[in-house]
This record gives structure tokens, sequence and C-alpha cells, in this order.
């Protein structure tokens, strides 16, 4: 069954740095997703996105970060300079249909430590 | 603004014994309504979801949940918990004409022996 992948499962950084998480959504799927769980705390919207263009972003989702689909397969997240509260587990997802009921199909995560 | 709420962070309940998770939201609308399931160090997984139709609706592994539009509540249940029940599991909802799903804070269910 196809999966989403993500690369790294586990990131640690230095406050400031740039990290690139990555993710691999499934091969049919046009819509793209990033999630975080900051830990103890419930999974949140970042941002979706679709034919190369955001197209809904939560108000977490600010400058330091972007997104990006590279190539025909990999789709990124990017925190420009990352801060203790970035700290968390990212989650990718990809759905084929944007509509409210299609399902988005979730990868394993990369949890982020900025130290 | 739509949220949810689960009743319960963690549950523990006896292998055989029924598994109830509590799920409310608040919507202007009513929403589509998802139950996702997190196995340790694994993805958040589809248990199964209510769009439209028939109320009750069956998911995988022996899961069930009942969409109440009178109670604003969609709560999953299992007849006979497996100890492979063990997980953390998500209630979430979307707008009709949105993308973005929000999520529940979590349950944890254990099972014991």
């Amino acid at each position: 069954e196809p999966e989403v992948t993500q690369t790294p499962s586990h990131q640690v950084t230095q406050m400031g740095q740039e990290v690139i998480l990555r993710c691999v959504p499934i091969s049919n799927h046009l819509y793209f997703y990033w999630y975080r769980q900051i830990l103890g705390q419930k999974v949140e919207f970042l941002v979706s996105f679709y034919n190369n263009e955001i197209s809904e972003k939560s108000e977490i989702f600010d400058d330091q970060f972007s997104v990006e689909r590279p190539d025909g397969s990999n789709f990124t997240l990017k925190i420009r300079s990352t801060k203790l509260e970035d700290s968390a587990m990212y989650f990718c997802a990809s759905s084929v249909e944007r509509e409210g009921k299609d399902t988005q199909y979730f990868g394993p995560g990369t949890r982020l430590t900025v130290l | 603004a739509q949220s949810v709420t689960q009743l319960g962070s963690h549950v523990s309940v006896s292998e055989g014994a029924l598994v109830l998770l509590r799920c409310n939201y608040s919507s202007s609308v009513p929403p589509y309504l998802f139950w996702y399931v997190q196995y340790p160090n694994q993805g958040l997984q589809l248990l199964l979801k209510y769009t439209t139709g028939a109320t009750l609706v069956k998911g995988i592994n022996g899961f069930e949940a009942e969409f109440k539009k009178s109670e604003t509540s969609f709560h999953l249940t299992k007849p006979s918990a497996h100890m492979s029940d063990a997980a953390e599991y998500f209630c979430a909802v979307k707008k009709a004409a949105g993308n973005k799903l929000t999520f529940g804070g979590g349950t944890r269910v254990l099972v014991k022996p």
C-alpha cells in the first residue's frame, strides 16, 4: 500500500539554524500538507499546498516557514532560523483531492529538536 | 472557528472490554468527521470518517463511530478491546469546503491483559 514517507525521522539543530524537513507524498496525490505537534499539545495545521502554491496557511506559518515542491516527488518544509519553540513533531500529509471529505494520509513524522 | 474536545487524555481498558472514546466538536456548520490512530513511532492512520449518509460509520480493526448532530458528538467504540488496540486516538473535523483538519487533543488507550 502506498505510504507517505518523511526524512529524517529525528533532526537535532541549534537555535538560529535552518532546517529542511522532507516528505515524499503518495504518488498520485495532488494536495500536500504540513502539521505539527508540540509535545503534550494538539496536532496543528500549518499549511496546505496545491499546484505549486500555498492554498491555505495558519497563523503559525509565518515568514520563517516556507514550503516547496522542488521536483515531482518531494515536498519540503523549511524553517529559516529555528527557535526553541519550533521543537515539535512535524507531520506531512497528502490527499488526492481538496474536498473536505477526502482523506489525508499522514507520514510517520519528523521529530525536530532545537537546542 | 472549529474546535474538537476529546474527553480523557488517557483511557485504560481490560482486554475484551468495551472501548469508548469521546469526541465533541463545535462548528458553525456540520463538518466532516474523522478518527485517526497513531501507533508508536508511526504516522496517523485513518480509522474511519463520516461525510454524509448513514450516521453509524464502521472502520478498520472493528471500530465504529456514530455521528450525533444534536449532541455534536462523534464517539468511537469497539465492543471488545485487543492488546493491539493500545495506541493514541485522535478525533478531527474538517469543513466541507476546506482542507484543514482540526484535531482534538488525543486519547491514549492502554489495554490491560
